[in-house]
């Protein structure tokens, strides 16, 4: 089945203690993105990468960071965690990086800070 | 800097009502337009893309208009039913590669 996986799927942590969020998918997609949803502001781009080895940033990239050492796999890390970055995080991908095929999304993961 | 805003916020109707969704944009230089349905606790999946070329795109009881010149976007539903229900989001694609999101409408489709 085609899916963008996500995980953890929740996550309650404290401050200060970096964490990892895998992304993973099994489309061969060019393209994968993160984004954080936040009540009252909706999906903001975190950062996004075209290809193997090419990241760029979205509109919120701080205090976050990401690779992409293959294809299939794109982990958003968080070095030194604070409570703003308590948020819905949802990870996307699509096919090609020109805009011409849709975005899919995982079910995202729900993280806390404390 | 492209802004994408959405109204309504929330919407209520009863069922078999036609119903638009309205999308605007400051920035005419998007290359795609998507349209997404959010659950409750769920992802968000893929409705519509409108590429810049176009004008609309038909899926079902769904249709999805672009209108770059005016910066707007709408969702058409026909025939509106309760598992309707839902978040509808739009998001306007960037020559950065970027996509900037609106903010979504509540929809609520009353048996």
């Amino acid at each position: 089945e085609a899916q963008v996986t996500q995980n953890p799927r929740y996550l309650i942590t404290v401050t200060g203690k970096k964490l990892t969020v895998t992304c993973s998918q099994n489309m061969n997609h060019e393209y994968m993105s993160w984004y954080r949803q936040d009540p009252g502001l909706g999906l903001r781009q975190i950062y996004y990468s075209m290809n193997v080895e090419v990241t760029d940033k979205g509109d919120v990239p701080e205090g976050y960071k990401v690779s992409r050492k293959e294809k299939r796999n794109f982990p958003l890390i968080l070095e030194s965690p604070s409570p703003n970055q308590t948020s819905l995080y949802f990870c996307a991908s699509s096919l090609s990086r020109t805009g011409h095929q849709p975005q899919h999304f995982g079910d995202g993961t729900r993280l806390s800070i404390l | 800097k492209q802004e994408v805003t959405q109204i309504p916020a929330a919407l209520s109707v009863p069922e078999g009502e036609n119903l638009v969704l309205n999308c605007s944009f400051t920035d005419s230089a998007i290359y795609n337009l998507q349209w997404f349905r959010q659950d409750p606790g769920k992802g968000l999946t893929s409705l519509l893309l409108i590429q810049s070329s176009q004008r609309e795109q038909t899926s079902g009881r769904l249709n999805a208009s672009l209108d770059k010149s005016s910066g707007r976007s709408t969702l058409y539903i026909a025939a509106s039913q309760p598992g309707d229900s839902a978040t509808y989001l739009c998001a306007g694609g960037s020559g950065t590669y970027k996509y900037i999101f609106g903010t979504g409408t509540r929809l609520k489709v009353l048996a």
